[in-house]
């Protein structure tokens, strides 16, 4: 099974701050099926990226995926004051399971 | 847009067996582009993938929950149904149901969650 290692574990700052999220993979993600969601309190997450880069209809262009194999970074431009919150990732191999990691959480400075 | 509801009773005793349903509206289970899965969330382990079903009745599981899981599809009822046994306080957690790109892997549409406590 491969495990999704999220860092850091929280990033303090502030809006119009540029964040940076980072996702390592213990072996390469197959076709880079690697997703980001975000998640904010009572809610389900929400998916942002697929793919590794690619963003659904609906999401904002300041959120942005990269990377390839086992090293994948979510970029979200310019912080926005309802950016605040909890960011996972989660890869796909071609075939099931399906796994998660541990979240990042984007708080306020 | 697709939209996600799950239901069941949000208070298990341990050793009994969790059952949720999730219902599916404004869009079909019965479509070989998707699977439909669970997945459930704690402080302790974050989010973890339990299973998934396709179209086809083929069903995915965990290996650390697939002695104990059950996902089963209704297409008449355009739901799909999950059932756990023997339950301990360990599963308790808030239980989503969810469509899963067979292709991609992406979770584009999550239900709103359901909060299932074991305990006696």
């Amino acid at each position: 099974e491969v495990v999704l290692t999220q860092s850091p574990g929280t990033l303090s700052l502030s809006p119009g701050e540029r964040a940076t999220l980072s996702c390592r993979a213990s072996q390469s993600v197959r076709g880079n099926y690697l997703s980001w969601y975000q998640q904010k309190p009572g809610q389900a997450p929400r998916l942002l990226i697929y793919s590794a880069s690619n963003r659904p209809t609906g999401i904002p262009d300041r959120f942005s995926g990269s990377g390839s194999g086992t090293d994948f970074t979510l970029t979200i431009s310019r912080l926005e004051p309802e950016d605040f919150a909890v960011y996972y990732c989660q890869q796909y191999g071609g075939s099931p399971p399906w796994t998660f990691g541990r979240g990042t959480k984007v708080e306020l400075k | 847009q697709l939209q996600l509801q799950e239901s069941g009773p949000g208070l298990v005793r341990p050793s009994e067996t969790l059952s949720l349903t999730c219902t599916v509206s404004r869009g079909s289970v019965s479509t070989t582009e998707f699977h439909w899965g669970w997945i459930r969330q704690t402080p302790e382990k974050g989010l973890e993938w339990i299973g998934s079903i396709y179209l086809s009745g083929s069903t995915y599981y965990s290996p650390s929950l697939e002695s104990r899981v059950t996902i089963s599809l209704d297409t008449s009822r355009n739901q799909f149904s999950l059932k756990m046994r023997s339950v301990t306080a360990a599963d308790t957690a808030r239980y989503y149901c969810a469509r899963l790109n067979w292709n991609d892997g992406r979770i584009r549409y999550w239900g709103q969650g359901t909060l299932v406590t074991v305990s006696s």
